[in-house]
């Protein structure tokens, strides 16, 4: 069965620190990966996600992420964060071969101070 | 362009009571749907999914169900709520024809207190 663990419950960092948000899946098959974000009060959305291709994807408002597929990692990063930046992420993944449905993450609160 | 809808925003219930919650999607045709629960520490737990009308797979054995009467309508109910149905339930739609292996749309919401 497919699985996401992402490592950090909560987060909080200073603006300017950088970011790196772990993420990991158990899937032996190829494998879609995303990350939303959930700001507060409003909808998930997608940050960014990985297909194919260049392993490394780029995103909304500065974000990238890694696809390491011997580690079965997809961390998210970011070199400079902002105030704004505050919200909870998830990453996601599904797997072809599955149902093909979305298997989230915990999710991890990112607090930035001003 | 699409849209998607959730109504109520905010429920509060009693314990036993009935639950009908609804989704609906506009800017799309046959798009497939999704019930997800998101628990405080938990994450999104997919509940029930759907690529068509009156197709609806379960995910997790619940206190739930879902049914979807129209093309671009998607409810979840119970008859009778528990405790640990309180939670924040999002709906969920993607792109019709490529099956699941999509960016999924998430509507807003709906805050569910059962007491």
């Amino acid at each position: 069965a497919q699985s996401v663990s992402q490592h950090n419950h909560h987060v909080i960092l200073s603006e300017a620190a950088s970011l790196e948000l772990g993420c990991n899946y158990s899937y032996g098959g190829t494998v879609n990966l995303f990350w939303y974000v959930q700001y507060p009060g409003q909808h998930l959305q997608l940050l960014l996600k990985y297909f194919s291709g260049d392993p490394l994807v780029k995103g909304i408002k500065g974000f990238e992420a890694e696809f390491i597929k011997s580690k079965f990692s997809f961390n998210l990063r970011k070199p400079s964060v902002q105030w704004s930046d505050t919200a909870e992420y998830f990453c996601a993944v599904n797997g072809w071969g599955s149902q093909g449905n979305l298997i989230f993450g915990k999710g991890t609160k990112l607090s930035v101070k001003p | 362009s699409q849209t998607i809808h959730q109504w109520p925003a905010t429920l509060v219930q009693p314990v036993g009571s009935p639950l009908s919650l609804e989704c609906t999607v506009e800017g799309t045709s046959n798009p497939n749907l999704y019930w997800y629960r998101q628990a405080a520490g938990r994450g999104l737990q997919l509940l029930f999914y759907s690529v068509g009308i009156g197709q609806i797979s379960s995910e997790v054995p619940q206190n739930l169900s879902a049914s979807r009467p129209q093309d671009r309508q998607f409810i979840l109910s119970s008859k009778k709520l528990l405790l640990s149905d309180s939670g924040f339930y999002l709906c969920a739609w993607t792109q019709p024809g490529q099956g699941p292996y999509n960016e999924q749309f998430f509507g807003p919401g709906t805050r569910l207190t059962v007491l």
